[in-house]
């Protein structure tokens, strides 16, 4: 199974909003409504920020959103604060009843 | 809140054996699925295994198929990762994750390294 897609980086200023793709195959991330997006800071464990696509648990910032088209699905942080600078990975379900986590993102606030 | 707990990583031998485990707490163990994720450091996750929450349905990322073993202790609740012949390639930090909501892989310990190298 091959990692599923990612930017290696992308930078943006304090209040802006900056969006992360991942991009996968019809065998996982198109295929399922299965994709979540983790932040991991350095030395941390990762923390589940997004679910099933779009759904946020408990806790997490209204200001982290997803959504998905077809085989790319995507997570946008609105309104960027210097504490959302960390290492931002997607993963999805896949048809083998695995799953497959994203190249990894790191996130700059400028 | 979810508490899962790693041990069992170290320096370890290419070809040699380790067992990894992985407490876990605050939650109805037995009604999860759990996962094995490991991570080079300054690298990105990658996907190990899981095991289903009776332990009778495991599932292993091709590197490891036929070298790891997945099990679980549900009276100790406890995962294991049995990992033989091991190879430098295997060197990373090892998470413990749990399996929540359909397809989402939720509560993560904080890690354990494993270091293969002679």
């Amino acid at each position: 199974q091959s990692a599923l897609t990612q930017p290696a980086s992308v930078s943006g200023s304090p209040g802006q909003s900056i969006t992360i793709s991942c991009t996968g195959t019809s065998s996982d991330v198109g295929g399922y409504n299965y994709v979540s997006w983790y932040q991991q800071h350095p030395g941390k464990a990762p923390k589940l920020m997004i679910s099933q696509v779009s759904n946020r648990p408990s806790g997490v910032s209204n200001r982290f959103s997803g959504s998905k088209s077809g085989n790319t699905a995507s997570l946008t942080i609105s309104g960027l604060q210097a504490e959302d600078e960390a290492d931002y990975y997607c993963s999805s379900y896949t048809s083998n009843t695995t799953y497959v986590f994203g190249t990894g993102t790191k996130i700059t606030v400028l | 809140e979810v508490q899962l707990v790693e041990s069992g990583g170290g320096l370890i031998q290419p070809g040699g054996s380790l067992r990894l485990s992985c407490a876990a707490s605050r939650f109805t163990f037995s009604s999860y699925w759990m996962n094995w994720v490991r991570q080079v450091p300054g690298k990105g996750l990658v996907w190990v295994s899981l095991i289903n929450s009776d332990g009778s349905n495991t599932r292993y990322a091709d590197s490891v198929k036929g070298r790891f073993t997945i099990s679980r202790d549900n009276a100790k609740n406890t995962l294991y990762l049995q990992m033989n012949s091991l190879r430098a390639e295997d060197t990373a930090v090892y998470y413990c994750a749990r399996g929540g909501i359909p397809g989402t892989i939720d509560y993560w310990g904080q890690g354990n390294m494993v270091i293969v190298s002679s």
